[in-house]
């Protein structure tokens, strides 16, 4: 069974400008999370989609970043402009249904802001 | 206040040696709860799940403490390969939020 794609997997930009990062989950998983990861830290969850539709996106830094999930597949989040903080591994994962435990998490993006 | 709160570490133990790790929590309403493993510049990965009896997986053991709103971690006969980041998470609201802690290093040496 394959696992989650990301795409891709390093990026380097300077600040002010605008990133977008891709995500597929695994065939049949409902459910699919953005998480940030900096240095150090745990993972943050981002936003939480359950199909194409958004369940949480509290900690979303809504004035930079956006997030879709169109067709309940694949997704990409985009950061628009970037900062020097918004480096970190951007991780997406996914679950077969809302309320299943198990996150199967992708490789990560790697961004570094410049 | 950090939803979750562990040790970082790094804990630096022998091969074959006992570990454990604790990890607190601050809502009482957190329902579920769990250990992820995660490898150096690598994704996490689901360790074992965290029931309210305890529970076992080989050298793997993990325990609830409601009361006291922590969980923790015991690994006996350390390996090498145990070296990693433990992540300690917990959820609420039936699953639909999930709070990582900022992981515990473990480095086991020959």
């Amino acid at each position: 069974e394959a696992g989650v794609a990301q795409s891709p997997r390093y990026k380097i930009i300077e600040k002010r400008q605008s990133v977008a990062f891709w995500c597929n989950p695994i065939s049949g998983h409902a459910t699919l999370y953005w998480y940030q990861q900096i240095l150090g830290q745990g993972p943050k969850l981002l936003i939480q989609f359950q199909n194409n539709g958004v369940v949480d996106d509290s900690q979303l830094p809504k004035d930079r970043f956006s997030a879709e999930r169109l067709k309940g597949v694949d997704s990409t989040l985009k950061i628009q402009p970037a900062k020097l903080e918004d480096s970190a591994v951007y991780l997406c994962a996914s679950s077969l249904i809302q309320g299943e435990y198990e996150q199967y998490f992708g490789p990560g993006t790697r961004l570094t802001v410049t | 206040r950090k939803e979750v709160e562990q040790d970082p570490g790094p804990f630096n133990v022998p091969e074959g040696a006992t570990v454990a790790f604790n990890c607190t929590y601050s809502n009482s309403a957190s329902q579920s709860f769990f250990w992820y493993r995660q490898d150096c510049r690598k994704e996490p990965k689901l360790l074992m799940s965290v029931y309210s009896s305890g529970n076992e997986d080989g050298r793997f053991t993990a325990q609830l403490n409601r009361a006291s709103q922590y969980i923790s971690l015991l690994i006996r006969d350390s390996k090498l390969s145990d070296s990693a980041t433990y992540l300690c998470v917990v959820g609420l609201y039936n699953f639909n939020k999930f709070y990582f802690g900022s992981g515990t290093k473990l480095n086991v040496k020959p």
